[in-house]
């Protein structure tokens, strides 16, 4: 099974740090994880993605476990442009499931002003 | 550089017609994957193009559903007929690369409504 699980809601302030967490207990050592984030009437949004390493681009940062069970989107200053539904995606290797991203339900961002 | 296109954003057709949904990816890029939400559910996958070939459309639900994407460049999807249970956001998706080395673009997707 290729699920994750996360948080139904989340709810930040305004240029606050925000954490989203994920757990993915049963990983394997090819499985990258994915962050994706849909905003309101838009089509989902590629935030991040990592393997093993911790990861920065400019959107984010993703923090991972030492085990790979768990990990953690870090938005470093939170806007009101980033409440979002945020999907944690574990993909398996290609044999398994090809080039296929696996949605779950997500994390509903709301950020405060 | 232009982002993916959908076309129309959104449809309203009666149940029994034909609708046809358009997808231009990221010039140039070979991979194009076709996803939905239907019914306020998750967002699943339909299928996956490398250039003009399916790579992987075991996510299609069935034979009233057929993707096209001839010459490799913008793809089709055609619902005939449609039924009710069909409505739902359809997202069209582009990646240069195949693999895990690369993010998705998606569209904004294409609201269809089965009345």
């Amino acid at each position: 099974d290729a699920k994750t699980t996360q948080p139904n809601s989340m709810e930040s302030n305004e240029e606050e740090p925000v954490h989203l967490p994920c757990n993915h207990s049963t990983i394997s050592g090819t499985d990258y994880i994915h962050w994706y984030r849909q905003l309101p009437s838009q089509g989902p949004e590629y935030v991040i993605h990592g393997l093993t390493s911790n990861v920065n681009n400019r959107m984010a940062s993703l923090a991972i476990a030492e085990d790979r069970k768990s990990s953690t989107l870090i938005l470093h200053r939170a806007t009101l442009r980033d409440a979002a539904v945020y999907y944690c995606i574990r993909t398996q290797g290609r044999e398994t499931s090809g080039s296929r991203l696996t949605f779950g339900e997500g994390t509903q961002l709301t950020v405060n002003p | 550089e232009a982002g993916v296109t959908q076309f129309p954003s959104h449809s309203v057709i009666e149940k029994g017609q034909t609708v046809t949904l358009r997808c231009d990816p990221i010039s140039g890029h070979d991979n194009l994957y076709w996803y939905r939400r239907v019914m306020g559910k998750e967002i699943k996958f339909l299928l996956h193009f490398v250039k003009e070939s399916k790579q992987d459309e075991s996510g299609m639900p069935n034979n009233r559903f057929l993707a096209e994407r001839t010459g490799g460049t913008y793809s089709t999807l055609k619902v005939q007929p449609a039924e009710l249970e069909d409505s739902g956001v359809y997202f069209c998706a582009s990646s240069l690369v195949q693999g895990w080395n690369y993010g998705y673009t998606f569209g904004s997707g294409t609201r269809l409504t089965v009345v």
